[in-house]
């Protein structure tokens, strides 16, 4: 049982690059996230989806967007990358409703030059 | 005011001590609270849910006051390998599963 899968685990890009983030969770969780983590900022909601076909904006979505591609997929997007992007970025995903926690993927380091 | 507030440390304690987190919460509506670990370069990974009647799980025990919005955990006889950050998590309150993250405290446990 892998839980949820990210791909890749590093990357480093030039700005203004693309590049797609990949997550996938085989728990038959309906509910994913994106998030980030920077130094001293803590982790910041980016876009989830409650459930497949939905997708919602979280706190820093400005940047980025999300495809829910199925109900175990859920990939990120960076049209053009900026410096400001660089960032560890941790995909999760939960059950719906009250009284579950999340379960995160290994995270993909990423680096804009 | 932060949705989440915790002590960003670093508690430096020495093997065997016990040490206490404390978090606050500013949304009354709140339901569902969590403790996580992360460690360095890591994911956050569930370390224990927090009920209202208070829970223990071996050397951890976590609180929860609701009047207060208060949110705690209790580590005894720190191990080594205790050294992390604990993030203290709630949940929005509303009908969904959205969860804040609150900024973590970094526990460094010496030999």
């Amino acid at each position: 049982n892998a839980g949820v899968t990210q791909t890749p685990k590093f990357q480093v890009l030039k700005t203004g690059q693309s590049m797609t983030l990949q997550c996938a969770q085989d728990m038959n969780h309906n509910s994913m996230y994106w998030y980030r983590q920077d130094p001293g900022m803590g982790l910041r909601l980016i876009y989830y989806s409650a459930s497949e076909g939905t997708t919602d904006k979280g706190e820093v979505p400005n940047g980025y967007n999300v495809s829910r591609l199925n109900k175990r997929e859920f990939s990120l997007r960076l049209e053009s990358a900026a410096p400001s992007q660089t960032s560890v970025y941790f995909c999760a995903s939960s059950v719906v409703g009250q009284g579950y926690g999340y379960t995160f993927g290994s995270g993909t380091r990423l680096t804009v030059v | 005011r932060k949705e989440v507030e915790q002590d960003p440390g670093p508690f430096n304690v020495p093997e065997g001590a016990t040490v206490a987190f404390n978090c606050t919460y500013s949304n009354s509506a709140s339901q569902s609270f969590f403790w996580y670990r992360q460690d360095c370069r890591k994911e956050p990974k569930l370390l224990m849910s927090v009920y209202s009647s208070g829970n223990e799980d071996g050397r951890f025990t976590a609180q929860l006051n609701r009047a207060s919005q208060y949110i705690s955990l209790l580590i005894r006889d720190s191990k080594l390998s205790d050294s992390a950050t604990y993030l203290c998590v709630v949940n929005k309150g509303n009908a969904g599963n959205m969860l804040t993250f609150g900024g973590g405290t970094r526990l460094m446990v010496k030999p």
